[in-house]
């Protein structure tokens, strides 16, 4: 049973323009998303992280925004330039025994980002 | 400074060999994850190591599978009697401990059993 949702394999957006990436979680008690990056060949790369005591958190480029009564968060990328071409993933912590959080990823979502 | 690498880069093995895959974490962190890229299945977890604790087995597939992580740096994942849905993306991340620290992915074993 998937707990964490990507529900569109693929988006195509013009250079420039906003970028918005969709993410669904089914588990009430997740408290921390995350967003991860990857490129061909290479493993996930971290782009921004929210708490749920927040509903925003911004770094340049990229916001992250998260709805807790509609268990859903967003990542916003404005401009979208060709070099966040990439595979997107959004995560939720699901908290471990012995300090450990272990990552529920979803499906991902590509993105492409024409010139 | 050096992220967190694994070794080899990629695999090709036989049905039913055994293969070794090895991680090495970013130098004083703590916490090291396993994950892996199954087609069509997504990232999923593995096991997680934390100091000198016991591990956290509770995302190994089959009893096949099994890992362990000397002097708290490097860990290696063993899969014995390879199977042909073994085949995937085999991922390592560190992080400095708590469960809510960034997890730093090394860049994958591809595993292919024929």
């Amino acid at each position: 049973d998937q707990q964490v949702k990507q529900n569109s394999p693929s988006l195509s957006v013009q250079e420039g323009r906003i970028s918005i990436l969709n993410c669904d979680y089914t588990n009430s008690m997740f408290d921390y998303f995350l967003w991860y990056k990857k490129y061909p060949a290479e493993g996930p790369t971290f782009l921004i992280s929210i708490s749920s005591i927040k509903d925003k958190n911004e770094d340049g480029r990229f916001t992250v925004f998260l709805n807790k009564s509609a268990k859903h968060l967003s990542l916003h990328i404005v401009p979208s330039q060709p070099g966040d071409s990439a595979v997107y993933f959004c995560a939720a912590i699901e908290v471990l025994g012995n300090q450990g959080g272990k990552l529920i990823f979803g499906q991902g979502t590509e993105l492409s980002v024409k010139p | 400074g050096a992220g967190v690498s694994q070794s080899p880069s990629n695999k090709v093995t036989e049905k039913g060999k055994d293969v070794e895959l090895r991680c090495d974490p970013i130098s004083g962190h703590t916490a090291l994850y396993w994950y892996r890229q199954s087609l069509g299945q997504g990232l999923e977890f593995l096991i997680y190591f934390q100091g000198n604790s016991a591990p956290d087995k509770s995302g190994l597939p089959s009893d096949r599978f099994s890992a362990e992580r000397t002097g708290g740096s490097v860990s290696t994942l063993t899969i014995q009697r390879t199977q042909q849905e073994d085949s995937a993306v085999y991922l390592c991340a560190s992080s400095q401990g708590w469960d809510k620290e960034t997890q730093y992915f090394g860049p994958g074993t591809r595993l292919l059993v024929l």
